[in-house]
């Protein structure tokens, strides 16, 4: 069975600092990771993914995930966070037939 | 492509009502996933389907829960004698292909709140 946890919660971060956001996993099988982000009254959208290969993955608005299999780890980061990334960030995994989230951590900037 | 729509965006119901959810996905996407979001937490996955096969239910899924699929494309979400703890996102997703996470993406809609009184 396939599962993510998220470490924080919530994470204030003041703007144009960087920001971590963890998530450990765990799988019996392949791993495929994803990060999407939930915008106020949005859906859900995809910032990145980890399918295979090289172990840090660039995704959209300057985002970035390391994958760390012996840490069994997915952390996002962004070196410089804008107003706008004010987000719920949920971390996932894929078994190939469906995803599994993490409880999610909300990230609040400040000016 | 228009995305994925979710209809209503809101329904506010009385304890004991049947409610339905409609969702349409991304034209040609053959997977249609269901999730149920609360408060503070992640999506847990309630069911998907492979064209108009339901393939898995998770156990979240009770009785008075059922969902369709019958031709393949749009889905619907019915839950009957509604009770509080039905309260709740419900979010449709959709996607292309035989295996989430290779080649493919699941693509969410904005979601069903459903406020249950």
């Amino acid at each position: 069975a396939q599962s993510v946890t998220q470490l924080d919660s919530q994470v204030p971060v003041f703007e144009e600092a960087p920001v971590e956001l963890r998530c450990n996993y765990s799988s019996s099988v392949s791993v495929y990771l994803f990060w999407y982000v939930q915008y106020p009254n949005q859906g859900l959208q995809l910032l990145l993914k980890y399918l295979s290969g090289s172990t840090l993955v660039k995704g959209i608005n300057g985002f970035e995930a390391e994958f760390n299999k012996s840490q069994t780890s997915f952390h996002l980061r962004k070196p410089s966070v804008h107003i706008s990334d004010t987000a719920e960030y949920f971390c996932a995994v894929s078994d190939l037939a469906k995803l599994s989230f993490g409880a999610g951590t909300t990230v609040t900037v400040r000016a | 492509d228009t995305g994925v729509s979710q209809n209503p965006r809101h329904k506010i119901t009385k304890r004991g009502q049947n409610v339905t959810f409609r969702c349409d996905p991304i034209s040609e996407h053959n997977r249609l996933y269901w999730y149920r979001q609360t408060l503070g937490q992640g999506p847990e996955f309630l069911t998907y389907f492979q064209n108009e096969a339901q393939l898995e239910k998770s156990r979240l899924l009770s009785d008075r829960f059922s969902a369709e699929r019958p031709k393949g494309s749009f889905s619907t979400l019915e839950i009957q004698r509604t009770e509080q703890g039905d309260s709740a996102m419900y979010l449709c997703a959709s996607s292309n292909g035989k295996a989430l996470g290779m080649n493919t993406e699941a693509f969410f809609g904005q979601g069903t709140r459903l406020t249950v009184v």
